[in-house]
This record gives structure tokens, C-alpha cells and sequence, in this order.
């Protein structure tokens, strides 16, 4: 059972333009949302959060959005830039468990 | 210092082997968690140590023994392993239980582990 889903598995966009990576969950306890960053042989990288009472965090280029009652979540980045391209993982968290992933996007960002 | 540190960077063993994964923070995080990630696949949890103390084992295999010595350190020791085990194999902390949200977990950089 995929608790915590993103649907496409790549995204290409144009430097300069916003890129839009989206996830949905299923698991109405979920507490906290997630963002990780990851280049090939290298961990994961924390980006982003988003308690589930929020429904917006922004910081810097990047902002997430939180839709409860559809269980979605984005996140943006804007402007993009070559250096974004990596696997994104959207993750989920509740308390006294631990980070459930979703499967990744892979963004390309062409200069 | 802000980092995972994780030994080997890859390792290559056989199945009647034994070796051990070595995961080291200096954070003061008194959580820490082994993942494994297969190739195109989102890492999945196997292990979390919370004050040192077993809290979670999503039913790994016993060929997979973890280990936490103490709060900085946390091995995931490997014997009789199977092929299809082969995998990148992560290891991280976070403050405390909840995860530390300000700043989510810190992973490692991962051992790359073959089984021939």
C-alpha cells in the first residue's frame, strides 16, 4: 500500500520557467510534509517542509502547497535552474514513525 | 559538524560473508534510521533507533542485525546475504522521534552494497 505518491516520474522545463512537482497521499494522519533533493551516489537532501495545518511554506525559490481535503501537495521552483536537476522525493511523516517516500520525480532542467 | 557519515562508500561481499555498515553524526540527534534503496525506487525504511533503543524494524530480514553502540553511532551488520540485497543502503538522524521538522532528516551519503 503507496501510502505517499508522485505520478510522474520525470518533468522536463526550461530554465528560467517554474517547475511543478506534485504528490498525493493517502494517509489522513500524516502530520508533516516533506521535500528531499537527490543526486546520483549521494543521500537524500532536505528542502522543504509543510505541517499539515499549513497550507503554504516558501522559502527562497521554493514554495509547497498543501491541499488537505484533495490530499495533494506541490512543490514549486522558481525561477529554475540546471543545478535543480535531480530526483525530488515528496515524503510524508507522522509522529512516532518514520519518513515514508514517495517514489520520485526526475526534473531536468534545460538550459 | 552537520553531516552523516557513512562507511564504506561501497562495499562487494559474498553470500557467506559478514560485514558491517558504519553510520556516524555528531549532531546531538537522538534518533537514527537505516533505509534502503533499490534502483529507481524511493528509499524504504528498515530500522529506527530512538535513545539508542530498537523503536522500529519493519521486518527485515535477521540476516540484517542493526546495532547502536551509542548515540553518535549506529552499524547495520550483514551476514549470509542474498543477492537480491544488493542496494544502496542509507543511514540517517533527525533531533528526535517526530523528526525535527525544521529541518527534516539528515541522510548520509549511502554504502553501495553488492552481493555476489
Amino acid at each position: 500500500d503507496q501510502q505517499v505518491k508522485q505520478n510522474s516520474p520525470s518533468l522536463s522545463v526550461q530554465e528560467g520557467r517554474i517547475s511543478i512537482l506534485n504528490c498525493d497521499y493517502t494517509n489522513s494522519m500524516f502530520d508533516y510534509f516533506l521535500w528531499y533533493k537527490k543526486y546520483p551516489a549521494e543521500g537524500p537532501t532536505f528542502l522543504i517542509s509543510i505541517s499539515s495545518i499549513k497550507d503554504k511554506n516558501e522559502d527562497g525559490r521554493f514554495t509547497v502547497f498543501l491541499n488537505k481535503s484533495a490530499k495533494h501537495l506541490s512543490l514549486h521552483i522558481v525561477p529554475s535552474q540546471p543545478g535543480d536537476s535531480a530526483v525530488y522525493f515528496c515524503a510524508a511523516l507522522r509522529t512516532r514513525r518514520a519518513l515514508t517516500f514517495g517514489s520520485g520525480t526526475r526534473l531536468q532542467v534545460q538550459p | 559538524d552537520t553531516e552523516v557519515t557513512q562507511t564504506p562508500k561501497h562495499l562487494v561481499m559474498g553470500m557467506t560473508n559478514k560485514k558491517s555498515l558504519k553510520c556516524e553524526q555528531h549532531m546531538g540527534h537522538r534518533a537514527m534510521y537505516w533505509y534502503k534503496q533499490k534502483a529507481k525506487k524511493p528509499p524504504e525504511l528498515m530500522f529506527v533507533y530512538s535513545y539508542e533503543k530498537l523503536s522500529i524494524n519493519e521486518s527485515v530480514p535477521s540476516r540484517f542485525s542493526p546495532e547502536c553502540p551509542n548515540s553518535s553511532l549506529l552499524n547495520l551488520h550483514l551476514h549470509a546475504l542474498q543477492p537480491e540485497d544488493s542496494a544502496l543502503y542509507l543511514c540517517a538522524s533527525s533531533q528526535d522521534w517526530t523528526g525535527g521538522l525544521n529541518y527534516g532528516y539528515t541522510f548520509g551519503s549511502g554504502t553501495r552494497l553488492t552481493v555476489v
